[in-house]
């Protein structure tokens, strides 16, 4: 299996930035995506392939990902970015989806 | 823009079979652009993947759950489904369905969830 560890909490004030990470063996070789999911809804995809936003996804939304970790940043953090956040990469050696333990990002 | 929704049972009995279907809207499963994927998350807990399937019938899944896990397509209906033998309490989870991008592997849409209890 391959594992992708994520800090359990992350808080911010708003308007600040926030900035989550996403560990794993040599991460920055394959691609990260983001996830971001409210209580009670689906996960949505915010990021894929690094760095892209879908359609739809505030330009606040932005990632990085180099060596062993890849980071999602939020700029000016709104209130409704409150949410929990899960990284995902694909282990093309394992053929195994990866899914990070998941960040609950608070605003205060 | 595609939609999926989970059907199936709310509740199953313990050693007894998981069995929920996916229904694709807004474009077809024999797309050449999609895995079709199962993931699940228990409450209060994280994502885990469970297994995806091409409209082919090829599959790959979580080798932690791959010998109770069976991963079918139906084109004639638009719909896949997974079975989950063997059940217990720690199957109970919201289970989702997915479209997985083909080549990147991740999920760019979601089903709105089902919850499955196991319990007797």
């Amino acid at each position: 299996s391959y594992e992708l560890t994520q800090p359990p909490s992350v808080s911010v004030s708003p308007g600040q930035t926030a900035s989550i990470t996403c560990s794993g063996d040599k991460l920055g070789d394959k691609y990260a995506y983001w996830y971001q999911q409210k209580p009670g809804q689906s996960p949505v995809l915010v990021i894929f392939q690094d760095t892209k936003r879908p359609s739809g996804i505030p330009e606040r939304f932005s990632g990085s990902n180099s060596a062993n970790t890849a980071t999602l940043t939020i700029s000016g953090t709104q209130a409704m970015d409150e949410a929990d956040y899960f990284c995902q990469a694909w282990d093309s050696n394992t053929a195994w989806v990866a899914f990070g333990g998941g960040t609950k990002l608070t605003v205060l | 823009q595609l939609q999926l929704q989970e059907s199936g049972p709310g509740l199953v009995k313990p050693s007894e079979t998981l069995s929920l279907t996916c229904t694709v809207s807004g474009g077809s499963i024999s797309s050449n652009s999609y895995y079709w994927g199962w993931i699940r998350q228990p409450p209060g807990k994280g994502l885990e993947w469970i297994g995806s399937i091409y409209y082919s019938g090829s599959t790959y899944s979580n080798p932690s759950l791959k010998t109770r896990v069976t991963l079918s397509v139906d084109t004639s209906k638009n719909h896949f489904s997974l079975k989950l033998n063997s059940v217990t309490a720690a199957d109970t989870a919201v289970y989702y369905c997915a479209s997985e991008v083909r080549n990147y592997n991740y999920f760019d849409y979601w089903g709105q969830g089902t919850l499955v209890t196991v319990s007797s």
